[in-house]
């Protein structure tokens, strides 16, 4: 597609429930990177793919978080029994893969915003 | 470990006159360094990158960027605000050794007045 499609744009729970968030990225693009962004804060790195299997997983909180990306394409972000402070926008972010893949530009959705009552 | 500090939570300006957001970072390799802005309600947008050579970096709307080896600051200026540039600007960095994701500062709110 012509942009990172996230969906749903907006979703509601109640603490203890199981949400899924799912991420399209570029066409094309090999990488793909979670971040959770907080009220006031910057976006905090949650995962990312190269591919199907995940290069670096170290951001992920707790094991109530987990992603896949069976394809190598589309991703979702799972989290299982919800918390209040789960609450956040969920970014999802491609980029391309070259030599120099640090150095490629991440382009991000609009977000996922989860909210935990 | 790689860290980025924004030091202001704010900076305001008037329009027409120049304007600094400043950032300053840790790697323990070479950095890659990214400024990123956000307008109320959508996406992260790209502004410009630093990689390697040239160590002032021009970006869309106007907007530069200083890399400082020594000082390790990477602090975006603009010489002429606009109103429109008022927005959240976040810097990021990523070592190029390493292997590791992008790792994004808590953001600078810029606001531009009238």
């Amino acid at each position: 597609g012509a942009g990172v499609s996230q969906t749903p744009s907006n979703k509601v729970t109640e603490k203890g429930k199981y949400v899924e968030l799912r991420c399209d990225p570029i066409s094309g693009h090999t990488a793909l990177y979670w971040y959770r962004q907080s009220l006031g804060q910057g976006p905090e790195f949650l995962i990312y793919f190269q591919g199907t299997g995940a290069a670096d997983d170290s951001g992920l909180p707790n094991d109530r978080f987990f992603a896949v990306r069976p394809e190598g394409s589309v991703s979702t972000l799972k989290i299982q029994r919800t918390e209040r402070g789960d609450s956040a926008v969920y970014l999802c972010a491609s980029s391309l893969t070259a030599r120099a893949s640090g150095a490629n530009v991440l382009t991000f959705g609009a977000g996922s915003r989860l909210t935990v009552l | 470990a790689q860290s980025v500090a924004q030091p202001e939570d704010q900076v305001n300006v008037a329009e027409g006159n120049p304007l600094t957001v400043k950032c300053t970072y840790s790697v323990s390799g070479n950095p890659y360094l990214f400024w990123y802005v956000q307008y109320p309600n959508r996406g992260l947008q790209f502004l410009l990158k630093y990689i390697t050579g040239d160590n002032l970096v021009k970006g869309s709307y106007g907007f530069e960027a200083e890399f400082n080896k020594s000082q390790t600051s990477f602090h975006l200026k603009k010489p002429s605000a606009l109103v429109s540039d008022s927005a959240l600007y976040f810097c990021a960095v990523r070592d190029s050794q390493a292997g590791t994701a992008l790792i994004f500062g808590k953001g600078t709110t810029l606001s531009v007045s009238s």
